[in-house]
């Protein structure tokens, strides 16, 4: 069976701190696909990256890195130097090369104070 | 700007009063998706359309349909809405359904039912 898991609920920190998001999956597949999405208040889900299972290198997007470690099954998320404007609800999901569902985390709400 | 374009943003119903949610999207994307998502949960999925092809998750409520008149457009019909039918919905798309597919998100629908 496949499951996501992100354990943090909820994270707040002051603007312009580092922040990293949790994400652990589970599959026995090979071939799958891992996702992060942000939900802002207005409700959009936003996608920001997919990582598919052959590729391990972290990927950096401006403030954005995300660090992906098939050893541990983790595809965690960090912002540097945080803003207002990435309070969210950020969810990690997992799809497996052959079948159309997401599986999906429970959300990490994130706040980032001023 | 491709997108996905839902229509109400907000929609407020009767309990027991037919309503019909709307989404269009000009990806040309051949694979439409209907969401349901409750406060502080993760999507979960209702049903799908690949092209034509109508494929329904074996726990949606019969409560529930869709149509799709063609590749743009895809409706959510909700026969009798009951109280707990209140929600987000969010319609996604995609250009298939396995591989490297990635599914974008329109703004979501919020449901009100009194």
């Amino acid at each position: 069976a496949q499951k996501v898991t992100q354990a943090q609920t909820e994270i707040s920190v002051v603007e312009k701190e580092d922040v990293t998001l949790d994400c652990v999956y589970e599959t026995r597949d090979t071939t799958y696909y891992l996702f992060w999405y942000k939900q802002p208040p207005s409700g959009e889900l936003v996608f920001l990256i997919r990582r598919n299972s052959f590729d391990e290198q972290n990927e950096i997007s401006g403030r954005y890195s995300w660090n992906f470690q098939k050893s541990t099954s983790s595809f965690n998320f960090t912002i540097t130097a945080s803003q207002v404007v990435d309070s969210a609800v950020y969810f990690c999901a997992l799809r497996l090369y052959s079948n159309y569902q997401l599986i999906w985390g429970a959300g990490t709400k994130l706040i980032i104070k001023p | 700007d491709a997108m996905v374009i839902q229509n109400p943003r907000y929609q407020v119903t009767q309990f027991g009063k037919p309503v019909t949610l709307s989404c269009s999207q000009t990806l040309n994307h051949n694979v439409m998706y209907w969401y349901q998502q409750k406060s502080s949960q993760a999507p979960k999925l209702l049903f799908h359309y690949y092209d034509k092809d109508f494929n329904n998750e074996a726990d949606t409520p019969d409560n529930f349909q869709s149509r799709r008149p063609n590749t743009s457009f895809c409706f959510l019909d909700i026969r009798s809405p009951g109280l707990g039918d209140a929600a987000m919905y969010l319609c996604a798309t995609s250009g298939r359904t396995e591989g490297t597919d990635t599914q974008y998100f329109g703004p979501g629908t919020r449901l009100t039912v009194l």
